[in-house]
């Protein structure tokens, strides 16, 4: 069963600084979709960031970039020069074909 | 126009009551999923459709149930709700080529 793990159940970072959120897979298949989603406390879903399983590079989006490698099955999260409004609750998620599922989430903190 | 709704957005029920929930698309696209948010548990799959009257389960779908009679409206039921149904409901839409989710706004289900 595929199976998304995110071991950082809360973090604090100071403002400006880069953070890095830890998210694991477990597939068997080849195929497959990586996200990232953010949810303020507002409570929306915003979309982050997709890499695919066959991408060569890594992806990136403005502040965002996903740092993917394959091998160790790891998708991780990069916010460079992060912001107070960066401060939300963070999920990583996988597809495989019709299913998508995600992590428990990480809660990051910006200090100013 | 937002391309995805729920309603109602707020419900206080009682236990073993029926609830349904709609979620409503004006996008056209082929897959719905019902989610379930939870703390500490990031948000879980309880069905999805991949078409008019196609359905399948997901993670946790014991006490639901679904339907999809038209492309643009999925609805979740809860034949006999319980307090462990108490949660946050989001509806989300695949879009086509990466398969981004698209959420709608949530609905927040609370059972007494």
């Amino acid at each position: 069963a595929q199976k998304i793990t995110q071991t950082q159940p809360g973090m604090f970072v100071q403002e400006k600084e880069a953070v890095t959120l830890d998210c694991t897979y477990d597939t068997s298949d080849p195929s497959y979709g990586l996200f990232w989603y953010k949810q303020p406390s507002s409570g929306e879903m915003i979309f982050l960031i997709y890499q695919g399983s066959y991408d060569q590079q890594n992806a990136t989006e403005g502040r965002y970039s996903l740092n993917f490698q394959k091998a160790r099955k790891s998708a991780n999260l990069v916010i460079s020069a992060s912001q107070l409004g960066d401060s939300a609750m963070y999920f990583c998620a996988m597809n495989r074909d019709d299913k998508i599922i995600f992590g428990k989430g990480t809660r990051l903190h910006i200090l100013p | 126009d937002a391309g995805i709704t729920q309603s109602p957005r707020h419900k206080v029920t009682e236990t073993g009551t029926p609830v349904t929930l709609r979620c409503h698309q004006t996008e056209n696209h082929r897959y719905m999923y019902w989610y379930r948010q939870d703390p500490g548990h990031g948000l879980r799959l309880i069905h999805y459709s991949y078409g008019v009257k196609d359905t399948d389960k997901g993670e946790v779908s014991d006490g639901y149930s679904v339907s999809r009679s038209k492309t643009e409206d999925f609805l979740l039921t809860l034949e006999s709700a319980t307090s462990s149904q108490t949660s946050v409901y989001f509806c989300a839409i695949r879009s086509q080529g990466e398969g981004t989710l698209l959420f709608g706004p949530g609905t927040r289900l609370t059972v007494l």
